[in-house]
């Protein structure tokens, strides 16, 4: 089991450009969850899905952010247009209904 | 946070100590966990404790929950250098949301 892929590792932008994140969950795992990290926020959840079904978005700070899940081997979190204020890591992670979330190693994002 | 608080923020303490950490959440939960977080790195799971459960041990890890307050806490006996990282507890509520804490960043002197 390779765990949760996330890509890229690292992605450094000009403000305004559009950044997709890729995250490819364990698979049969029905959940998915994208978070993002920041010294002054923490760990906040964006978005979940379910057997690739969007459940709650409601912490997906403004419409400038979507999320996708075409397939359960596939998701993306894009930003456009991007803004230094999204500077942060963004962690993908997955799960079983009831059980441990597994976390992939991120994406640490840079606008400038 | 979009859950709750752990409390202390930062703790330093020297190897084979006791480190304990607390959490306090905001809703009702049907499981309560902790992670861990190296440096660069995404969060392990440690242990799971349910809503209907008081105690929990694994290894050297042991926890406790009060629903009645909202509060759980993580205690890591004879800690060692390796221990060094950022703890996080997460609710699982009945809307099947996880929600992290704080988290506590935990620094064991060899």
């Amino acid at each position: 089991d390779a765990g949760v892929i996330q890509s890229p590792r690292h992605e450094v932008t000009e403000m305004g450009q559009e950044v997709t994140l890729r995250c490819k969950p364990i698979s049969g795992h029905d959940y998915l969850f994208w978070y993002r990290q920041t010294m002054m926020r923490g760990l906040e959840l964006l978005i979940y899905f379910n057997n690739n079904v969007p459940i709650d978005d409601s912490g997906m700070p403004e419409d400038r952010f979507s999320a996708k899940m075409p397939n359960a081997s596939f998701s993306t979190l894009k930003i456009q247009p991007s803004e230094p204020r999204d500077s942060a890591v963004y962690f993908c992670a997955s799960s079983l209904t009831n059980s441990p979330l597994h976390f992939g190693n991120g994406t640490r994002l840079t606008v400038t | 946070s979009q859950q709750g608080e752990e409390d202390p923020q930062a703790l330093s303490i020297q190897e084979g100590e006791n480190a304990t950490m607390n959490c306090s959440y905001k809703t009702s939960i049907n499981n309560l966990q902790w992670y861990r977080q190296n440096s660069g790195r995404g969060l392990v799971h440690l242990i799971l404790i349910r809503s209907n459960e008081r105690e929990k041990h694994s290894g050297r890890l042991r926890v406790t929950l009060d629903t009645s307050k909202k509060s759980s806490s993580l205690l890591i006996t004879a800690s060692r250098a390796a221990d060094t990282a950022s703890y996080f507890c997460a609710t699982f509520n009945t809307g099947n949301q996880f929600y992290f804490g704080t988290g506590t960043s935990l620094t064991v002197i060899p």
